[in-house]
């Protein structure tokens, strides 16, 4: 079992509608947890990040966090274009600096049909 | 404020030749992180410091690669010699170390290796 696992894609959405990307884990202490953006060509970015149980919204994008069920998800409300982009979940296995473990998912590609 | 600098970003090799890989984070920032990313996957983390100090470098393959910081700033990766597994895109990433930040991190475009 990888320790965080998200549906590699594509997912396919029409345009202004909302994309739903998910994503599991396995450690159950992990403490935090990030989206990344990678548009292909570029490196990673990151556009939200979620520390609690429930949700987090900033802009047009809300982060969804459950840690008795170890999911975390990014919901893109109003999809565009500009939007398609590979998503990476990212999981904090530590609390602390000295004991922080950063790992990544594998991504899913979002694709956003005009 | 100026992001993270890597470079070479395009580097072609032939096997069996090293290569070396430069970083420099962003100011402040006393996390560095090296990962390497193969096509279709998350990055992977290879090693990273906390200032002048490796905390992490259990997923470093020891045999070939190395990396330093030595003034808790910039930092190199090298790798000797180079195998043609190693074609991928090294990425150097930064962030804060305090607390729950330091999973907060910030890119830099990566170096293409290809080895041939």
């Amino acid at each position: 079992q990888k320790e965080v696992e998200q549906n590699s894609g594509p997912l396919s959405v029409p345009e202004g509608a909302i994309a739903s990307l998910n994503c599991t884990y396995s450690d159950r202490g992990s403490q935090s947890f990030f989206w990344y953006r990678q548009y292909s060509g570029k490196s990673p970015e990151l556009i939200m990040f979620i520390y609690s149980n429930g949700d987090k919204e900033d802009g047009r994008f809300t982060a969804q966090l459950n840690k008795a069920s170890q999911y975390v998800s990014l919901l893109i409300r109003d999809s565009q274009p500009s939007d398609s982009a590979t998503y990476l979940c990212a999981v904090n296995q530590g609390w602390y600096s000295s004991a922080s473990k950063i790992i990544f998912g594998s991504g899913t590609r979002l694709s956003i049909r005009p | 404020e100026a992001g993270v600098v890597q470079s070479p970003r395009y580097k072609i090799i032939e096997k069996k030749q090293p290569v070396a890989f430069w970083c420099n984070p962003i100011s402040g920032h006393n996390t560095l992180y090296w990962y390497l990313q193969n096509l279709g996957q998350g990055p992977e983390l290879l090693i990273r410091y906390e200032n002048e100090e490796a905390v992490d470098d259990s997923q470093l393959p020891k045999d070939r690669f190395s990396a330093e910081r030595l003034k808790g700033v910039d930092s190199t990766l090298k790798i000797q010699p180079a195998e043609l597994g190693d074609s991928a895109v090294y990425l150097c990433a930064s962030s804060l170390s305090a607390g729950d930040r330091v999973g907060e991190q910030y890119f830099g475009p990566g170096t293409r290796l290809t080895v041939t």
